[in-house]
């Protein structure tokens, strides 16, 4: 069964650390670009990070570039997202997702097939 | 980098056809032939229905289609079915980046 679990969310006081984990089974991790999309309860979907199958590619949205730091262990089959200076509005359940796209020459932008059921981060003092 | 226009709800009776329009600019949706669309059914995690603007991945019914025109992209839910209320994002790559649309509630009448 292809399945990936988050893990490492938490409550965490604003300007602090926070390294969040997804451990991903039943697909060849290493084939796969893999993202962090986050969402606040009742509010839609905001893409966080993606990270090319070698991690050689990385991108980020703005509101978080410069603080958060997307990573990969092909040999451990996980994704990593370190998140440092955490403000209140970084508040959110934040889901690790694999992209369909399989092979080398394949990157972050072609759709997310599979996800796991989210991690919450919570930033407050 | 703004989210993607999608209009806040779109409504149909069952066996209908419904229309949910992903506006954004020639920078994004425009440019690249990178939009995906997600179903998201409260309390779920969102499953994808359409990548690369058209295809269908494994196992979604073919009662969901994508199309683009210009800096328009569409999902079509035909046969319209009590299971498909739900919220519905588009996505599109922008540019080393994705980014999403503000979503849509499709409420089934």
């Amino acid at each position: 069964e292809v399945q990936l679990v988050e893990s490492g969310g938490g409550l965490v006081q604003p300007g602090r650390s926070l390294r969040l984990s997804c451990a991903a089974s039943g697909f060849t991790f290493d084939d796969h670009a893999m993202h962090w999309v986050r969402q606040v309860p009742g509010k839609g979907l905001e893409w966080v990070s993606g990270i090319s199958w070698n991690g050689d590619s990385v991108g980020y949205a703005d509101s978080v570039r410069g603080r958060f730091t997307i990573s990969r262990d092909n040999a451990k089959s996980s994704l990593y997202l370190q998140m440092n200076s955490l403000r209140a509005e970084d508040m959110a359940l934040y889901y690790c997702a694999k992209d369909i796209c399989s092979g080398f020459d394949c990157y972050y932008y072609y759709g997310m097939d599979v996800w796991g059921q989210g991690t919450t981060v919570t930033v407050s003092s | 980098q703004s989210a993607l226009t999608q209009p806040a709800s779109v409504s149909g009776s069952p066996g209908q056809s419904i229309t949910i329009s992903c506006t954004g600019t020639s920078s994004d949706v425009g440019s690249y032939n990178l939009v995906s669309w997600y179903q998201q059914h409260p309390g779920k995690a969102p499953k994808l229905m359409i990548y690369e603007v058209s295809k269908r991945p494994s196992g979604v019914s073919n009662r969901f289609s994508g199309s683009k025109s210009g800096n328009t992209a569409s999902l079509t839910i035909s046969g319209l079915q009590a299971e498909d209320e739900a919220d519905y994002y588009c996505c599109s790559y922008v540019g080393s980046k994705d980014v999403f649309g503000t979503g849509t509630k499709v409420t089934v009448l």
